[in-house]
C-alpha cells in the first residue's frame, strides 16, 4: 500500500490477556517508530527501529511491552498481561531514514476491559 | 528535560477567520528541531513542518505560516483564511536528537474547529 498500515484498527481485550499490534511501514522505509496516544499522557514515544534493530527502547513503559521488526519491514508490538492503563491509541510511523519526514498510520485503538 | 506546552486546548473560529496556535518549548540543548503535525478525525498524524534551531526565518506555505522566536522559545502556527477542512487537532513537537524523528516530545495538542 501507499501508506503506513496498522492492524487491527480496533482491539478490545480482557485484562490479563496478551495482544499483538501490527504495523506495515511504507516500502523502503528503514526507520520505524511506535508512539502511544492516551488522554492522560498525550503522545508518547515508545520505541524506534532502524532496520531490524531497536537502538532506543527507552519509551516502553514496562517489561510487559516488547516489539520486534522482521525483514526490515513489518513490526509487531506485543503487550503481555494487559492492564486497563494500557488502553490507548498505538500509532506507528515510518520514514526513509530517521532524519526525513515520518508518515504515520491511523493507529490501533486498544481498549482493555 | 524537554517540554512542549500548547496552552490552547480548544479553539473555535468561523470560516475565513485567521487563527494562531501557540507553542512554547523548553530544552537545554542549543541544537534542536521543532515540528508541527495535524491530526484529522481519521487519526493519522500529518507532518506539516520541521524547523531547526538555527533558522529563525518565518516560513509560509500557502495559508499556513510559522513564527519561530528563540527569545521567547515559541514556535507559533497561523492559518490564514481558515477553512472547515482545517478542523483537526494540531500538535507541536520538539526533538533534540539532531533533527531526527524518532524521539519527539509532543505538546498536548490544540483542537481547532472551523465552523462554516
Amino acid at each position: 500500500g501507499a501508506g503506513v498500515s496498522q492492524s487491527p484498527s480496533n482491539k478490545v481485550t480482557e485484562k490479563g490477556k496478551d495482544v499483538e499490534l501490527r504495523c506495515d511501514p511504507i516500502s523502503g522505509h528503514t526507520a520505524l517508530y511506535w508512539y502511544r496516544q492516551s488522554l492522560g499522557q498525550g503522545l508518547e514515544f515508545l520505541i524506534y527501529f532502524q532496520g531490524n534493530s531497536a537502538p532506543d527502547k527507552s519509551g516502553l513503559p514496562s517489561d510487559r511491552f516488547s516489539a520486534e521488526r522482521t525483514g526490515g519491514s513489518v513490526s509487531t508490538l506485543t503487550i503481555q498481561r494487559t492492564q486497563q492503563e494500557d488502553s490507548a491509541v498505538y500509532l506507528c510511523a515510518s520514514s526513509f531514514d530517521r532524519y526525513t519526514e515520518a508518515f504515520f498510520g491511523q493507529g490501533t485503538r486498544l481498549t482493555v476491559v | 528535560a524537554q517540554k512542549v506546552t500548547q496552552a490552547q486546548t480548544e479553539i473555535s473560529v468561523v470560516e475565513k477567520e485567521d487563527v494562531t496556535l501557540d507553542c512554547v518549548y523548553e530544552t537545554r540543548d542549543t541544537t534542536y528541531y521543532l515540528f508541527w503535525y495535524k491530526q484529522p478525525p481519521s487519526g493519522e498524524l500529518v507532518f506539516l513542518i520541521r524547523r531547526n534551531s538555527f533558522d529563525e526565518q518565518n516560513e509560509i506555505s500557502g495559508r499556513y505560516s510559522w513564527n519561530f522566536q528563540k527569545s521567547t522559545s515559541s514556535f507559533n502556527f497561523t492559518i490564514t483564511a481558515s477553512q472547515v477542512v482545517d478542523s483537526a487537532v494540531y500538535f507541536c513537537a520538539l526533538s533534540d536528537d539532531g533533527g531526527s524523528n524518532y524521539k519527539l516530545t509532543f505538546g498536548k495538542g490544540t483542537l481547532l474547529t472551523v465552523n462554516p
